[in-house]
């Protein structure tokens, strides 16, 4: 079946590091690709998201790309602050049942 | 509006016991899923409704679960003699049906402990 597979964390950086969460699907057809975050005592809230190949998903510095021939779509940030620190989430949706399948989650940690 | 909101926040039974979620949905979202998600997992897909119908199941929803949406506003998720396997976060999220890949906007979850 359809799933999401995406790096374990805790991720730890420093302030001003480049960060990159690597996200990779399986899909029988062509999914439309969500990052979700999740901050400290707070819902979960869209952070971005992409609906076909090469298309590049943005918001708050942060970036992603749909690579359908690598099945990926791995989060960047050039920057990182403390305030990024939080839990995020790589999903898929089909248009089909239009249902969300997560990845685990990545804690990203960031340290002053 | 404020989002999607649920009621309680937290909640802690005893095993054998039946408990019921709230979700109130964004006021003109006509789509509510509900989710399931244990601790260091992301969350599991459990039913969906548009308006009052509710459209798909998880075979994670077994018989001990039900879901209602009366006239398409507001939901409740209910298990029926809890388990110790049933302690999770549930969440619930809305959205519009408008196009490609649309935002599910989420409530803050309820925390389910069963002892």
């Amino acid at each position: 079946g359809d799933s999401v597979t995406q790096m374990e964390g805790p991720v730890t950086l420093s302030e001003e590091a480049f960060l990159t969460i690597n996200c990779t699907y399986t899909a029988t057809g062509y999914p439309s690709l969500f990052w979700y975050v999740q901050y400290p005592g707070e819902g979960l809230q869209l952070l971005l998201k992409a609906t076909k190949a090469d298309d590049k998903g943005s918001n708050k510095g942060f970036e992603a790309t749909y690579r359908k021939e690598t099945t990926s779509f791995h989060l960047e940030k050039g920057s990182v602050q403390v305030s990024d620190s939080a839990v995020y989430f790589c999903a898929l949706m089909m248009d089909s049942n239009y249902q969300l399948i997560w990845g685990a989650g990545t804690k990203l940690i960031i340290k002053p | 509006d404020t989002g999607v909101s649920q009621d309680p926040r937290h909640k802690i039974t005893k095993r054998g016991q039946n408990v019921t979620f709230r979700c109130d949905p964004i006021s003109e979202h006509n789509r509510l899923y509900w989710y399931r998600q244990t601790l260091g997992q992301g969350p599991e897909f459990l039913t969906y409704f548009q308006n009052e119908a509710q459209l798909e199941k998880s075979r994670l929803l077994s018989d001990r679960f039900s879901a209602e949406r009366p006239k398409g506003s507001f939901s409740t998720l209910e298990i029926q003699r809890t388990e110790q396997g049933d302690s999770a976060m549930y969440l619930c999220a809305s959205s519009l049906t408008s196009g490609r890949s649309v935002e599910q906007f989420f409530g803050p979850g309820t925390r389910l402990t069963v002892l």
